[in-house]
């Protein structure tokens, strides 16, 4: 049972232009969203991230929306640059009873950014 | 500011052994979380620890344990270890309530 849907494994853009990701959950528990972005050899690294309360986030050249009743966020990257290439992970935050909190990550989607 | 330290970075075992992998969490953080994260796939949760004890349990096996010190470094142990349990182990680590999880570069680990 996969609550969090990555459904694109691969995205191609030109340099300068948006890069849009995708992300569909399935838990209405989600409370707390985020990106990682992941280099080969390397842990994820984090992005920028969407409380359930809000609708968009954006920091610099990064903006993730959240539309809770179509369960669906998305970031944007604009523009996109080379260095942008890389695995993007989305995550849904569940808290649990008693304190703590467990992410649920999608597949990834592979960003290239070509020249 | 260090970040979250795992090690070792590769590791090769055979099938029935055991192994330990270890991480010490970014300063200022007392809770940790272990995900395993296997080829093509996105990190899956193992378990947390907070205040040395195991705050919560992901679908994992016995097989998989762990300990965090007094310090809030932290092991994770698999015993009998078998061919699928080939993948990365990741280490997070969080502070308080906070729900933002900062992870490590991880143990990448082969099983022959």
């Amino acid at each position: 049972d996969q609550q969090v849907k990555q459904n694109s494994p691969s995205l191609s853009v030109q340099e300068g232009r948006i890069s849009i990701l995708n992300c569909d959950y399935t838990n209405s528990m989600f409370d707390y969203f985020l990106w990682y972005k992941k280099y080969p050899a390397e842990g994820p690294t984090f992005l920028i991230s969407i409380s359930s309360i809000k609708d968009k986030n954006e920091d610099g050249r990064f903006t993730v929306f959240l539309n809770k009743s179509a369960k669906h966020l998305s970031l944007h990257i604009v523009p996109s640059q080379p260095g942008d290439s890389a695995v993007y992970f989305c995550a849904a935050s569940a808290r649990f009873t008693g304190g703590g909190n467990k992410l649920t990550f999608g597949t990834g989607t592979q960003l290239k950014v070509e020249l | 500011d260090a970040g979250v330290t795992q090690s070792p970075t590769h590791l090769i075992k055979t099938r029935g052994q055991q192994v330990t992998l270890r991480c010490s969490p970014k300063s200022g953080h007392d809770t940790v979380s272990w995900y395993q994260q296997a080829l093509g796939q996105g990190p899956q949760f193992i378990f947390q620890y907070y205040e040395e004890e195991e705050r919560q349990r992901g679908n994992f096996p016995d097989r998989f344990s762990g300990h965090q010190f007094p310090n809030y470094s932290s092991e994770l142990n698999v015993n009998a270890l078998l061919l699928g349990d080939s993948a990365l182990y990741l280490c997070a680590s969080s502070s308080g309530t906070e729900e933002l999880l900062f992870f490590g570069s991880g143990t990448q680990l082969s099983v022959l």
